[in-house]
């Protein structure tokens, strides 16, 4: 149980381009879903926090306006790297928490490595 | 032995032994805690959490210690494999909708 699945898993494409990023729990329900990136040999750094029907939590120093987030559905969370330059180029890994009492893991996709040209 | 490497600080052990991994955690009112297997290319896997009520948990080969006064957890992992070799973090929760803060990670590296 509690598997998040993310895709693409993989993109490569051009500076200036917008990539949107899914991220689903495929046998839970998640009201509450998680951006992180992650930089070569380093630890996750969380972007924001994705709350179904309402607006996202960015972290200090994310630009919102860059990584567009939408929860739509207690399923799924999509995250859009709009117009992305080089620097942009990252790992980007999602995570679920399934509802329910007290303190639950979140449970990560298995990341989508974005390579800007 | 351990050493500490360009980014991530490594941990060397045969296969067969036993691994310890440290980690030291920030937040004092952190409650709830969890250890995370990250294998190259993938995202984390969930291995152990623990609640900051207790100070140890056990699960299946592997056993987490917390240590409150000092803010230091540990992951045991008994008679260690080559399929454990991947990077480990530990995730503090701090704040409201259990965000997490990761540390800093350590590799295990496990010879034949």
């Amino acid at each position: 149980g509690a598997v998040v699945s993310q895709h693409p898993s993989r993109v490569i494409c051009k500076s200036g381009t917008s990539v949107k990023i899914e991220c689903r729990s495929l046998d839970f329900q998640a009201t509450t879903m998680f951006w992180y990136r992650q930089f070569p040999k380093q630890s996750l750094m969380l972007m924001a926090t994705s709350n179904e029907g309402s607006k996202a939590t960015y972290e200090q120093g994310v630009e919102k306006d860059k990584f567009l987030i939408n929860h739509a559905s207690l399923t799924l969370s999509t995250l859009t790297v709009t117009s992305a330059h080089p620097e942009d180029s990252s790992f980007y890994i999602c995570s679920a928490r399934s509802q329910g009492m007290g303190n639950q893991p979140q449970h990560f996709g298995d990341g989508t490595r974005l390579s800007i040209l | 032995g351990e050493s500490v490497g360009l980014h991530l600080p490594t941990l060397s052990v045969q296969e067969g032994d036993n691994s310890i991994i440290n980690c030291a955690y920030s937040n004092s009112a952190s409650d709830y805690f969890i250890w995370y297997k990250q294998e190259s290319g993938k995202g984390p896997q969930f291995i152990i959490d623990i609640r900051s009520n207790m100070d140890k948990r056990q699960g299946q080969r592997v056993t987490v210690l917390l240590n409150k006064t000092v803010k230091h957890l540990s992951l045991q992992i008994a008679a260690t494999q080559p399929g454990d070799s991947a990077v480990y973090f530990c995730a503090e929760n701090t704040g409201g909708y259990n965000k997490l803060i990761f540390g800093a990670g350590t590799r295990l590296a496990v010879h034949p």
